[in-house]
């Protein structure tokens, strides 16, 4: 099976700009996870949609929002952009198995903002 | 709430030598439990998982970890460090009642040295 795709790989945006990332799953898979990496804040999980539905959401501000279509690819958008904004945005796909859901992840997005 | 807490943000080792990278969780329901590798510019590769099956777990690349709930750890090891292994790991725990949200902790970075 092909793994998680996420698109564009890199990207530069200015201040109070707004942002899409693009997330393919793994066929098969319903559950897409968010997450952002920061070198101080490290990995943190931004949200979870499941059948087109959020399941989970972290504490980000609702500047960062995301959807999940039939297919289960899912986008998320961040508007308004800060200079703190800038990380590398992975996005992961998901099946349960004993009980957990096993994450995949894809080579993430780099957004840097200017 | 969940947490991890992972001792020691790097960890140096000599090719051939003992890996041993210490994670501990603090959660109020019994804990799934993951290590997930990084290497540079990519996404994370899933190592091995905890599922309240057998505590000792065995992973790829040749690494293992052992659930101890009397610790709260799931400390990672590997008999013998190759070159290849030197990444940044990630310990990191969910729940049954989470989904796919995964709390990590901060990393450990792992160099092995010739």
């Amino acid at each position: 099976k092909a793994g998680v795709t996420q698109t564009p790989r890199y990207l530069i945006k200015t201040r109070g700009q707004q942002v899409t990332l693009s997330c393919s799953p793994i066929s098969g898979h319903r559950s897409v996870s968010w997450y952002q990496q920061t070198p101080g804040q490290g990995l943190q999980f931004l949200f979870e949609y499941f059948s087109e539905t959020q399941r989970n959401k972290g504490n980000f501000p609702g500047r960062f929002s995301g959807r999940q279509f039939s297919n289960s690819r899912s986008e998320m958008n961040v508007s308004t952009l800060e200079l703190g904004d800038s990380a590398l945005y992975l996005c992961a796909s998901s099946f349960r198995q004993g009980g957990a859901y096993e994450q995949y992840f894809g080579p993430g997005t780099r957004l840097t903002v200017t | 709430a969940q947490s991890v807490t992972q001792l020691g943000s790097h960890v140096s080792v000599s090719e051939g030598a003992l890996v041993l990278l210490r994670c501990n969780y603090s959660s109020s329901v019994p804990p799934y439990l993951f290590w997930y590798v990084q290497y540079p510019n990519q996404g994370l590769q899933l190592l091995l998982k905890y599922t309240s099956a057998a505590t000792l777990v065995k992973g790829i690349n040749g690494f293992e970890a052992e659930f101890k709930k009397s610790e709260t750890s799931f400390h990672l090891t590997k008999p013998s460090a190759h070159m290849s292994d030197a990444a940044e790991y990630f310990c990191a725990v969910s729940d049954q009642n989470q989904g796919g949200k995964l709390i990590f902790g901060q990393g450990t970075e792992l160099s092995v040295k010739p």
